[in-house]
């Protein structure tokens, strides 16, 4: 079975400075996806950014990119410029590129970032 | 385009009583997921829908759970009786076709509250 470690339960960055979110998953698979996603307290899941397994090349989505390790199964969310709506728990989640039953997201426990105005 | 639909957003009930949860995913969407979130914990997964078929319900304590999503658009989870462990946030998610290939994205509903007393 897959699991996704976040270690950190919580963060805090100032405004308008980088932070850089950790998380390592364990898999055996070789295909997969990778996601971060945000839940502010309204609760509603919100996608930042996901990455395929087999692109070599770090997903970007403005403000927002990956450092994704395939070899060390590691896959860090890098946070520019933050700003004070970026305050929100973020989950990383993993799905195998398997169809069906394969196709749930497992999650980390979660990290609370705070912004500092 | 509708996002996911759920009701009610919070609920508070005694132990031993039932409860119901109601889920209408975008239209369009074959897939439906309801997850668990725990406080301080990522959502897990209960219970997966392809149409009306149930796909995934391993994780789902069938006991006192149980799930239907009739002509395969809304869904409804049930829980008879409550215990008090079952105090979490229930989210729904619903997706294209977890059966083809492709990183069909998990869109989330904003979640309902269940307080357990």
């Amino acid at each position: 079975a897959q699991t996704v470690t976040q270690s950190q339960p919580e963060m805090s960055v100032q405004e308008a400075e980088t932070v850089t979110l950790s998380c390592t998953y364990d898999t055996s698979e070789s295909d997969y996806y990778l996601f971060w996603y945000k839940q502010p307290p309204s609760r509603q899941m919100i996608l930042v950014i996901r990455q395929e397994a087999y692109k070599q090349q770090n997903a970007t989505e403005n403000r927002f990119s990956v450092n994704f390790q395939k070899a060390a199964k590691s896959f860090s969310l890098k946070i520019s410029d933050s700003q004070l709506g970026d305050a929100a728990m973020y989950f990383c989640a993993y799905r195998s590129s398997l169809t069906g039953a394969n196709s749930k997201l497992t999650f980390g426990k979660g990290i609370t970032l705070s912004v500092r105005p | 385009e509708a996002g996911v639909a759920q009701s009610p957003r919070y609920k508070i009930i005694e132990k031993r009583q039932s409860v119901a949860f109601w889920c209408n995913p975008i239209s369009g969407h074959a897939t439906l997921y309801w997850y668990q979130q725990i406080l301080g914990q990522g959502p897990k997964l209960l219970i997966q829908f392809q149409n009306n078929g149930v796909v995934d319900d391993s994780q789902l304590p069938k006991d006192r759970f149980s799930a239907e999503r009739l002509k395969g658009v809304d869904s409804t989870l049930k829980i008879q009786p409550a215990k008090l462990e079952d105090s979490a946030v229930y989210l729904c998610a619903s997706s294209l076709a977890a059966l083809a290939g492709g990183p069909y994205e998990q869109y989330f509903g904003p979640g309902t509250r269940l307080t357990v007393t």
